[in-house]
């Protein structure tokens, strides 16, 4: 069972344009949702996270809106940059520091 | 600072082998986290140690097991290996039960 459901799969988005990336979970009990980027050959790394209480995080051009009452939460990539191609994961944190992760969506910003 | 390192790159094993991977953890960091990354997919929880013990586990078969020594690198060893167990095993350091998640390169290991 996917705690944590991710999508689109796959992502093509123009130079400049806004990438959006969408997430949903079910157990309310996850108190920690964190942003991924992952580059070939490399391990994910944290880009932004947001906790339950706040609807919205923005740091630069990234920002997470977060709707509690849905438990759908989502990541903006504004003025999509070449060098933003890579995949992203959303995830979701449970007791324990355990955390569940999407399935990925692979970005790529056309020139 | 020291990024968390993983070693080795990659492995080929076959099917019934056993292998033992390895994780040196960001400097400071006393948590070391292993997930599975098979293909397309995102990484998955195998177990968490904290101060040399297991303190958490997802939903792998004893056949995975660990190891943390007290400078907190880690070990991710592997018995009888089978097919699907070919993926990218990623090592993640934190301080504590810190949500920041710092990973490593990953061990890309086929199992042939």
């Amino acid at each position: 069972q996917q705690q944590v459901k991710q999508s689109p799969q796959s992502l093509i988005v123009q130079k400049g344009g806004i990438s959006i990336i969408n997430c949903a979970y079910e157990n309310t009990a996850f108190d920690y949702f964190p942003w991924y980027q992952q580059f070939p050959g490399k391990g994910p790394a944290l880009l932004i996270a947001i906790r339950p209480d706040v609807s919205e995080k923005k740091e630069g051009r990234f920002t997470i809106s977060f709707n509690k009452s849905a438990k759908q939460f989502s990541l903006h990539i504004m003025d999509s940059q070449p060098g933003d191609s890579a995949t992203y994961f959303c995830a979701a944190r449970s007791t324990g520091n355990q955390f569940y992760f999407g399935t990925g969506t692979s970005l790529t910003v056309i020139p | 600072e020291t990024g968390v390192t993983q070693s080795p790159t990659h492995l080929i094993k076959t099917r019934g082998q056993q292998v033992t991977l390895r994780c040196s953890s960001q400097s400071g960091h006393n948590t070391v986290s292993w997930y599975q990354q098979a293909l397309g997919q995102g990484p998955q929880f195998i177990f968490q140690y904290y101060r040399e013990e297991e303190n958490g586990r997802g939903n792998f078969p004893p056949r995975f097991s660990g190891l943390q020594f007290p400078n907190y690198s880690s070990e991710l060893n592997v018995n009888a290996l089978e097919l699907d167990d070919s993926a990218l095993y990623l090592c993640a350091s934190s301080l504590g039960q810190d949500e920041k998640l710092f990973f490593g390169s990953g061990t890309q290991l086929s199992v042939l």
